[in-house]
């Protein structure tokens, strides 16, 4: 079992739709969450990160982390046909710069 | 403020050989870290310079190895490659301490034939 699961899609939605990416993970030491972009053939792009549990929002963008559950969220607002990437999901535990990637979900907003 | 580069883009090389590449950190950043990413898949940790010494590796054999200069810039070099080392070979900085901020470069496409 991966530390760190994630659905690799594709997902395809209309543009403004809301957008639901997910992961799971198994090891209950994992504090920081993060949530990056990568375009083809390009490097990722960091989102956001939340510590702990809770909430974060940023624009379009709102992170969410329910470490009872062991899943983390990413929702994206009025998407735009500009979203459409591979969208990872990394964590990291105490003492460790290591980060742990899901294997990533690729979107796709259609006009 | 300068983002992270690395080079070259794309390198092609033969089974067996050696190969390095290059990055440079972000400007103000002391802490390098280099991934592998195959086809497909999410980045794979390799391990991490600061101050010049590597502080923490992943799963990966000893003929991956590498390098951090006083700029902060670094190398990471393979020996006796194998087929599947093709992959994105990708390098993050950050601050110390702050490794949920890791800002990656664009990243090195490597194929082995």
């Amino acid at each position: 079992q991966k530390e760190v699961e994630q659905d690799p899609g594709p997902l395809s939605v209309p543009e403004g739709a809301i957008v639901s990416l997910n992961c799971t993970y198994s090891n209950s030491a994992f504090q920081y969450f993060m949530w990056y972009r990568q375009y083809s053939r390009k490097g990722p792009e960091l989102l956001m990160y939340t510590y702990s549990s809770g909430n974060k929002e940023d624009g379009r963008f709102t992170a969410q982390v329910d470490k009872s559950s062991k899943y983390i969220s990413l929702f994206i607002r009025d998407s735009q046909p500009s979203d459409s990437a591979t969208y990872l999901c990394a964590m990291s535990g105490p003492g460790t710069d290591k980060l742990i990637f899901g294997t990533g979900t690729r979107l796709q907003v259609f006009p | 403020e300068t983002g992270v580069t690395q080079s070259p883009t794309h390198l092609i090389k033969t089974r067996g050989q050696q190969v390095t590449l290059r990055c440079s950190s972000q400007s103000g950043h002391n802490t390098v870290s280099w991934y592998q990413q195959a086809l497909g898949q999410g980045p794979q940790f390799i391990f991490q310079y600061y101050r010049e010494e590597e502080n923490g590796r992943g799963n990966f054999p000893p003929r991956f190895s590498g390098l951090q200069f006083p700029n902060y810039s670094s190398e990471l070099n393979v020996n006796a490659l194998e087929l599947d080392d093709s992959a994105l070979y990708l390098c993050a900085s950050s601050l110390a301490g702050a490794g949920y901020e890791q800002y990656f470069g664009p990243g090195t496409r490597l194929t082995v034939t």
